[in-house]
């Protein structure tokens, strides 16, 4: 496997599932993301981890519990959502090497394509 | 704090006409600046970057952009587009730290 992988392409769960939603990126970056794109709002920036630790939770509800064990996974575990979390869920990871160290560009995965009935 | 506007939400052009997606953006410093590309249903890929040096900047599918910082301003553009270049462009800015500002995109509809 290359680049940045998601799994599953796509969930539907209802409100009271519990399901995962699982990154692995193979670019041996140190920075992972979770972004939700949903049809009538731009990408929102949900989670930033960076050697695995938690830097940025963008006011993001507490249904949504991210997991990084290690600086190449990264997990989205889900539990009671809404229907308007219904979206695209998309995995990125990026290696902070720029000369003032910001951010390097990110490279995405295919994103799991959720519904919640 | 910083920004990204693409002021254009639905572009249409016709087949082998020229094409330029305009981006602005808001940062305080020199800004590291990215165009996406997604097609439907799938994830964000990556055009051209513009970290420093020439303002020019060359891209992969033959799009180019220019970093103009008079303008705040970093516009894609390609010489004569062709059907699968239908998609979503995002331009973004690096917000220091670990993160990417995304502008909300614009939609490229290419006629026959």
């Amino acid at each position: 496997e290359t680049g940045v992988t998601q799994t599953p392409r796509h969930l539907v769960m209802g409100m009271t599932n519990k399901k995962s939603l699982k990154c692995e990126q193979h670019l041996g970056h140190n920075a992972m993301y979770w972004y939700k794109q949903s049809a009538k709002k731009p990408l929102e920036l949900m989670f930033v981890y960076n050697f695995k630790e938690q830097t940025e939770n963008n006011s993001v509800p507490s249904r949504f519990s991210p997991e990084c064990p290690n600086s190449s996974h990264l997990f989205l575990h889900l539990h009671t959502l809404q229907p308007e979390d219904s979206a695209l869920y998309l995995c990125a990871s990026s290696q902070t090497t720029t000369p003032s160290g910001g951010a390097g560009e990110q490279f995405f995965g295919p994103g799991t394509r959720l519904t919640v009935l | 704090a910083q920004s990204v506007t693409q002021p254009d939400i639905h572009i249409t052009v016709s087949e082998g006409a020229s094409l330029e997606l305009r981006c602005n953006y808001s940062y305080g410093a020199t800004p590291y600046l990215f165009w996406y590309v997604q097609s439907p249903g799938q994830g964000l890929q990556l055009l051209l970057k513009y970290f420093s040096g020439d303002t020019l900047v060359q891209g992969i599918k033959g799009f180019e952009a220019e970093f103009k910082r008079s303008q705040s301003s970093f516009n894609l553009r390609k010489p004569s587009v062709h059907w699968s270049d239908a998609a979503e462009y995002f331009c973004a800015v690096g917000a220091g730290g670990d993160k990417i500002i995304f502008g909300k995109g614009t939609r490229l509809h290419i006629l026959p």
